[in-house]
């Protein structure tokens, strides 16, 4: 039973134009998010994260956006960069201050062409 | 600053044999944490521990994995005997206390070949 699901495999986009990447979950006690980014033969690195008291948090050209009532979560890239093609974790945390019970999601692989 | 050494980068067995992988994190980092990532899927956390003692270890499967962290610095984790479905790239990340609002540093990994 995946509790944080990203419907999404892959996703193509012209450099210069908005990525966005979209992850659904159905833990309602889950209250932090967070997105990694994949590089091939590298770990994950973090990207941005938010808190549930919010919906919405920016951080230069990613802007993570929370909808509490549909248990959805979007990252919106502007613009594009061919840098940013990698592959995009969604992961969520369910609170005890513990933030090592992290679920992933399946990941969405980003192209982004020239 | 360095971050979070792993070795091997690659390791190929035979079913029923050992093996085990070796995680040093970030200096001063309390918690570490070891993940197992099948291909197409995403990272699931097998054990997490602060310092030297764990935390959840709810996912590991104990009959034929281990791990420790001696001394509350550099871990191991080790499988015996490892099955075809290990097969997987093992991740190891550490975290300064380990709090929900703090990012998790990563590896590289090290990808397993169970044949």
């Amino acid at each position: 039973d995946q509790q944080v699901k990203q419907n999404s495999p892959s996703l193509s986009v012209q450099e210069g134009r908005i990525s966005i990447l979209n992850c659904d979950y159905t833990n309602s006690m889950f209250d932090y998010f967070l997105w990694y980014k994949k590089y091939p033969a590298e770990g994950p690195t973090f990207l941005i994260s938010i808190s549930s008291i919010k919906d919405k948090n920016e951080d230069g050209r990613f802007t993570v956006f929370l909808n509490k009532s549909a248990k959805h979560l979007s990252l919106h890239i502007v613009p594009s960069q061919p840098g940013d093609s990698a592959v995009y974790f969604c992961a969520a945390a369910a609170g005890g201050g513990s933030q090592g019970n992290l679920i992933f999601g399946k990941g969405t692989k980003l192209s982004v062409k020239p | 600053e360095a971050g979070v050494a792993q070795s091997p980068r690659y390791k190929i067995i035979e079913k029923r044999q050992s093996v085990a992988f070796w995680c040093n994190p970030i200096s001063g980092h309390a918690t570490l944490y070891w993940y197992q990532q099948i291909l197409g899927q995403g990272p699931k956390l097998l054990i997490q521990f602060q310092n030297n003692g764990v935390v959840d270890d709810s996912q590991l499967p104990k009959d034929r994995f281990s791990a420790e962290r001696l001394k509350g610095v550099d871990s191991t984790l080790k499988i015996q005997p490892a099955k075809l479905e290990d097969s997987a790239v093992y991740l190891c990340a550490s975290s300064k206390t380990g709090t929900e609002d703090e990012k998790l540093f990563f590896g590289s990994g090290t990808q397993l070949s169970v044949l």
